[in-house]
């Protein structure tokens, strides 16, 4: 079963709709991640929360918002969405707890293909 | 500047060792680390070092850091069909305990 689980996996929408994407982790993890991977442009951290009712802008903020409901799950939405948002996402995990891993390790989910037409 | 470099491409011959080099940025990251992602997935951890070590070796994997140069590289030895793949290189900020991916090498495997 997998740790880190995404959907939808593939998404196609239009210009203006509002979407969300959802993130759950069965790793007991505290700290979550969404970031964006475009062609050449590798991975832009969009948001991160390290607990619930913690959120913080990443490098790439504008247009999303984020909400972090449970420590399991973390959700990304974009209010209005424009064609230049097709991407791939990314929800990643990662711990700060007595259990982590002392190199910080983040763990991946499946990522969520999203077309804006 | 904040950016991890590293080349966007790389071709190799299966058999042959495959190197593929990172500058980064912050001179007190703790640990710079090797991801992979395979086709159609997410990234996963492949290797990691401590900013105290020069080098470390696991099985065909070899990383090494140069702290002067801020210069990151990771050889792969006896290169197979299942290496292609994208490798980011990436480094944590200690300051925010964020951590910042470069741009990812894609790792091509000829026959």
């Amino acid at each position: 079963d997998a740790d880190v689980t995404q959907t939808p996996r593939n998404r196609i929408t239009k210009t203006g709709k509002r979407i969300m994407l959802e993130c759950s982790q069965t790793k007991g993890h505290d700290r979550m991640y969404w970031y964006r991977q475009d062609p050449g442009l590798g991975l832009r951290l969009i948001y991160y929360s390290f607990d619930v009712k913690d959120i913080n802008k990443g490098e790439i903020s504008d247009g999303y918002s984020v909400s972090r409901q449970a420590q399991a799950k973390f959700s990304l939405s974009l209010e209005s969405a424009i064609p230049n948002q097709t991407a791939l996402y990314f929800c990643a995990t990662s711990d700060s707890g007595i259990t982590k891993t002392k190199y910080n390790e983040q763990f991946f989910g499946p990522g969520t293909r999203l077309t804006v037409l | 500047g904040e950016d991890v470099e590293q080349s966007l491409f790389l071709s190799v011959r299966e058999g042959d060792s495959s190197v593929i080099n990172c500058t980064y940025t912050d001179s007190s990251s703790t640990y710079l680390y090797w991801y992979k992602q395979e086709p159609g997935a997410g990234l996963q951890l492949l290797t990691y070092i401590f900013s105290n070590m020069d080098m470390k070796q696991d099985q065909r994997l070899t990383v090494l850091l140069n702290k002067k140069d801020k210069h990151l590289s990771l050889r792969i030895a006896d290169t197979q069909t299942g290496d292609s793949a994208i490798y980011f290189c990436a480094e944590i900020k200690n300051r925010d305990d964020k951590i910042i991916f470069g741009k990812g090498t894609r790792l091509h495997i000829l026959p």
